[in-house]
Formats: C-alpha cells, structure tokens, sequence
C-alpha cells in the first residue's frame, strides 16, 4: 500500500551543494509532478511530467532539474542549492492530468539550507 | 491564472455540518474545481473535484454556483479529524504548463 514515496524526510545543505530529492509511485500513474510549500503558504508547481521520456515546467522551475525515465520515478535535482529553496516539497501522482484527475501526493521533504 | 478566494479560518462544532466557500470568479470553461485539504506536517489529500454540476463522494460534498464563479465544500458531519487546512484549487494555466493553483486555503477548527 505504498503510494507515492519520498525520500529523504529531512536534509539540510549548505549553499552551493547539490542534491536529489527522490519519488516513486507504484501505482502506474502516467502523471508526476512537484510543488514546493513555503511556511504558511499553499503550494507552488516546480516541474511536471506526462509520462516517461516527457518533462516540462510549472510556474517555479528555476533552480531545478527533473528527468523521467520511467514510468515509477521522478526525481527532483537541485544543481546548486540557495536558501531561497528552503521549503518543503511535495511529489504527486495522477492516472490523468491534474484538472481532471485526482492527485496522489507523497509526505514531504523538508529541506533547509544554510 | 485563475485565482480562487478562502476565508482564513473558520470554525465549526463536532457532528455538525461545516460549509467551506470559495470564490472563483475568473474561472474558465474547461476548468475542473479541485478541493484538497491538508494536515498538519502531511501531505495534501485529495476531497472532491467537479466541473459544472455537484458532485458527492464518501468525504465530502461539492455545490457549484450556476454561473460556477464560486462553490461550497459541505462536510456533512464534521470529526475532530476533520480538522485541517482546506484548499479550494484551480488548474494552473501558466505557460499551457498542467498542475493546480494552491492558494492559502481555510483552516478549519473543529471544536469539540
């Protein structure tokens, strides 16, 4: 009964280091995509991708990279970290397309950097 | 983008229904509206989502305004596990790029 996996939970960075941050579903969705919350806020679309092979961006992808190469995992690079990325990110899943569809959304990572 | 409008909080007794509004005057066509609600450190889960007519589902409730610029969420009988911060989503339509709009969201308090 797994879902949607994040992992890590917690990571802390120091600026200028890269990291990973990784997401699998078991559910054969064909949708992934990552939103970041920042404190009080809802969340924000980072990157997105339709099925294996295809990504494209959301409405904050600065910062970011993602590739798909399959089907199960998405995960979420970050090439030189910044404070500014400190947040908590959320990996979601779908069968369909976000507007029709429901999402599967995995528990969090939470990541500072210093 | 299409944006919607929440109250910030609002406040319900246990076993009684809870009417949660939300705005969204700029919605388009095509639009699905999505609820989603979210416990504290969890991540969001999903309640209901329709297009044009209410929709019921083991959760919860969805009334759409006619003219769909606005819609009420309705828990029927609201549990202190009920309690949570509750968004009323649109998709986000920025760059022809597929997600949801988080807003802010109404935080509910369920008092026992």
């Amino acid at each position: 009964n797994a879902g949607v996996t994040q992992t890590p939970k917690f990571q802390v960075l120091k600026t200028g280091q890269s990291m990973t941050l990784q997401c699998a579903q078991d559910m054969n969705h064909e949708y992934m995509s990552w939103y970041r919350q920042d404190p009080g806020m809802g969340l924000r679309l980072i990157h997105y991708s339709v099925g294996a092979g295809i990504t494209d961006q959301g409405e904050v992808p600065n910062g970011y990279n993602v590739s798909r190469s399959t089907t199960e995992d998405f995960p979420l690079r970050l090439l030189s970290a910044a404070p500014s990325q400190t947040s908590v990110y959320f990996c979601a899943s779908s069968s369909g397309l976000a507007n029709t569809g429901e999402l599967f959304f995995g528990e969090g990572s939470r990541l500072t950097v210093l | 983008d299409a944006k919607t409008t929440q109250p910030n909080s609002m406040e319900s007794n246990e076993e009684e229904p809870v009417h949660l509004p939300c705005n969204h005057s700029t919605i388009s066509g095509t639009d699905y509206i999505h609820w989603y609600r979210q416990l504290p450190s969890q991540g969001p889960e999903y309640v209901i989502h329709g297009l044009t007519s209410n929709v019921n589902n083991r959760m919860a409730s969805l009334a759409i305004a006619e003219d769909r610029k606005s819609s009420t969420l309705i828990l029927h009988r609201a549990t202190l596990r009920d309690a949570a911060v509750y968004y009323c989503i649109l998709p986000y339509s920025g760059g022809g790029a597929d997600g949801l709009t988080f807003g802010k969201g109404t935080h509910l308090i369920i008092q026992p």
